[in-house]
């Protein structure tokens, strides 16, 4: 029973370079989401998917797309990576839409550098 | 723009300590209220929510919300050098859509010294 498992755990990119960001689970959870988090800054939301079949934009989904490939994964593709885009992304999910006193469980995180 | 801002950090206290931490938001519309902690170089983890005015303690932990004033703190008595750790406020007024859709404030750093 793995969780949430990101990959890849690093990644150097050129700026203009892409790349997709991998997050599946095995718990069953319908919400999934794609945080960054910038020193001082705290966490960032970047895109979410509220159930199968459903993308919705965040805080900051500038330079960023999304696909719920299924129920277990929800990637994230940085078209042209710029320099701004190095960062700590975390893909988290939600278990139940609509039920309060549960919590985000996070991946461990994908640490990106954009040079 | 929703705004979760926490007091400036870091903070540090003699271990025994109480280590109080405080967090604002800026929408009224806020129903649900969170502090996760974060170990360097790892994920955060949940350890209190908040959706009513007042107090919830869970162990050393003890949360206040008071809503009028837009106001959520943090209480850690008995501090431990294993409470070192960056603390994050995070709030939710996505309703029944989305729960797991947070505005988090900025972290504050919180060293436990021996």
């Amino acid at each position: 029973n793995a969780g949430v498992t990101q990959t890849p755990k690093f990644q150097v990119l050129k700026t203009g370079q892409s790349m997709t960001l991998q997050c599946a689970q095995d718990m069953n959870h319908n919400s999934m989401y794609w945080y960054r988090q910038d020193p001082g800054m705290g966490l960032r939301l970047i895109y979410y998917s509220a159930s199968e079949g459903t993308t919705d934009k965040g805080e900051v989904p500038n330079g960023y797309n999304v696909s719920r490939l299924n129920k277990r994964e929800f990637s994230l593709r940085l078209e042209s990576a710029a320099p701004s885009q190095t960062s700590v992304y975390f893909c988290a999910t939600y278990p139940r839409r609509g039920w309060t006193n549960e919590k985000l469980f996070f991946g461990s995180g994908t640490q990106l550098s954009v040079l | 723009q929703k705004e979760v801002e926490q007091n400036s950090g870091p903070l540090s206290v003699p271990e025994g300590a109480i280590a109080s931490l405080n967090c604002t938001y800026s929408d009224r519309g806020s129903q649900s209220f969170f502090w996760y902690r974060q170990y360097s170089g790892k994920s955060p983890e949940l350890i209190m929510s908040i959706y009513s005015n007042g107090d919830k303690e869970d162990g050393r932990f003890t949360a206040q919300l008071n809503k009028a004033s837009q106001y959520v703190s943090l209480l850690i008595r008995d501090s431990q050098p294993s409470d070192s750790a960056t603390y994050l406020c995070a709030e939710s007024n996505a309703g029944g859509t989305s729960y797991g859709k947070l505005t988090f404030g900025q972290g504050t750093i919180l060293t436990v010294h021996p």
